[in-house]
């Protein structure tokens, strides 16, 4: 699976659109592109995922660019129940099952 | 309905035991992973089990083990416990076999090993 970076910390004020950067510059063409996050204490909670195209659904945005080496998670009104680690993470469709984990993004939202 | 659910919660067990974890999957969910995940290593997949059979299994020792039921339930097993097997153990079940099916986990059993 391709290797992706994240920014190790980030703030958001509360009420504010948080936007989560993730580079993937090695992925290929039939990974996937998955963002899990843990809030304290909790198991990873699966937000959304895309190949190509902007994918939304009730909790996020995913913006992928053109050449799929980078993605951006959006929490369009972010709450302080979104404090939480945010992963991005490559993948098959199919076939090897396992998801590998990288260090996150440890978002920080604001009073 | 009804998420994962690990049982037990809080683990304290002492070098050289063995341990057995259990994971009751969402009903319908036929896949369940386990993972591990510590402070310095992070999330690291131990295996993952479909309809009774391992179908991938992550760089882990031989002393983990697990298995799955035919009602999808599934246990890990970690014999002749070290001081480094201290861990969240995190259990992930999904419909199928494909990872769009997006995995739900459990809240985790905290291992502690003294």
């Amino acid at each position: 699976d391709a290797k992706t970076t994240q920014p190790p910390s980030m703030d958001c004020a509360e009420g504010r659109a948080a936007n989560l950067p993730c580079n993937h510059s090695t992925i290929s063409g039939n990974e996937y592109v998955y963002w899990y996050r843990q809030i304290h204490s909790q198991g990873p909670q699966y937000i959304i995922h895309g190949l190509k195209n902007n994918e939304t659904n009730e909790m996020a945005s995913l913006i992928i660019t053109e050449d799929r080496k980078s993605s951006t998670l959006i929490l369009p009104h972010a709450t302080l129940r979104d404090t939480a680690v945010y992963y991005c993470i490559v993948a098959l469709y199919t076939g090897r099952r396992a998801l590998t984990f990288g260090s996150g993004t440890r978002l920080q939202v604001q009073p | 309905k009804a998420g994962v659910t690990q049982t037990p919660r809080y683990l304290i067990k002492t070098r050289g035991q063995q341990v057995t974890l259990s994971c009751s999957p969402i009903s319908g969910h036929r896949s369940v992973s386990w993972y591990q995940q510590t402070p310095g290593q992070g999330l690291q997949f131990l295996f993952e089990y479909f309809s009774e059979t391992q179908r991938n299994k992550g760089n882990f020792p031989g002393r983990f083990s697990g298995r799955q039921f035919s009602n999808s339930r599934s246990e890990m097993n970690v014999s002749t416990l070290e001081l480094g097997d201290s861990a969240l153990y995190l259990c992930a079940s999904s419909l199928g076999t494909v990872v769009s099916d997006g995995y739900t986990f459990g809240s985790g059993t905290r291992l502690t090993v003294v």
